[in-house]
């Protein structure tokens, strides 16, 4: 079944220890994003890639960056954990035409990886 | 800035009734509304999505409504079922690609 697909589903790292949460899909989507969820809140959109071109909300902290090697894969970096940090990564993919460039689709979410920070 | 709230956040029901989840949005310039599920520390399961030109979704027993002018949407549940029991997020999606969401309606479906 083609599916959004997040390694690990558990992740415990150290205050300060890099760490990489993973996400790929067999959909075939050209259309990749990284939300952040805290306990009892909603998601927030940290970035997404549109085909190739990286587009970051201006209020994601510096400390998460993010790779697309292939269409398939999508990487979430967080350079230096913070407590405030711990949360559920949530990967979700679209399929999107269109010069103008808007996704119009629907999202399809991964399971999600729940991060600790020790 | 686009603010999304979902009323009640918590409700129980018992099994056989309708359920009626409201959304409402601050700003109608969306392009579309996506209705999810989400169970306990899992990912988002797409319900339905809605285009701004359209006025309504069904899929079984879902139904969703769209007002985009009142920015109110309603996600009715039909017969609920224990199953059901879960999380239902509201999400519009704005210009750059965004979804913004409510923080959702927690569903106990009593058996």
């Amino acid at each position: 079944d083609a599916m959004v697909i997040q390694n690990p589903r558990y992740q415990v790292t150290q205050f300060g220890k890099p760490v990489t949460l993973s996400c790929s899909q067999t959909l075939n989507h050209n259309v990749m994003y990284w939300y952040q969820q805290k306990s009892s809140q909603a998601p927030k959109l940290l970035f997404h890639y549109y085909d190739k071109d990286f587009n970051n909300e201006a209020d994601t902290p510096d400390n998460f960056q993010s790779r697309r090697p292939n269409t398939s894969f999508c990487f979430l970096d967080i350079r230096s954990p913070g407590l405030g940090d711990a949360a559920m990564y949530l990967c979700a993919t679209s399929r999107e035409v269109g010069r103008a460039r808007i996704s119009y689709n629907e999202q399809f979410f991964g399971p999600g990886t729940r991060l600790t920070v020790l | 800035k686009q603010e999304v709230t979902q009323i009640p956040a918590a409700l129980s029901v018992p099994e056989g009734e309708n359920l009626v989840l409201n959304c409402s949005f601050t700003d109608s310039a969306i392009y579309n509304l996506q209705w999810f599920r989400q169970d306990p520390g899992k990912g988002l399961t797409s319900l339905l999505l809605i285009q701004s030109s359209q006025r309504e979704q069904t899929s079984g027993r879902l139904n969703a409504s769209l007002d985009k002018s009142s920015g109110r949407s309603t996600l009715y549940i039909a017969a609920s079922q224990p199953g059901d029991s879960a999380t239902y997020l509201c999400a519009v999606k704005e210009g750059n690609n965004r979804l913004a969401f409510g923080k959702g309606n927690q569903v106990v479906v009593i058996p």
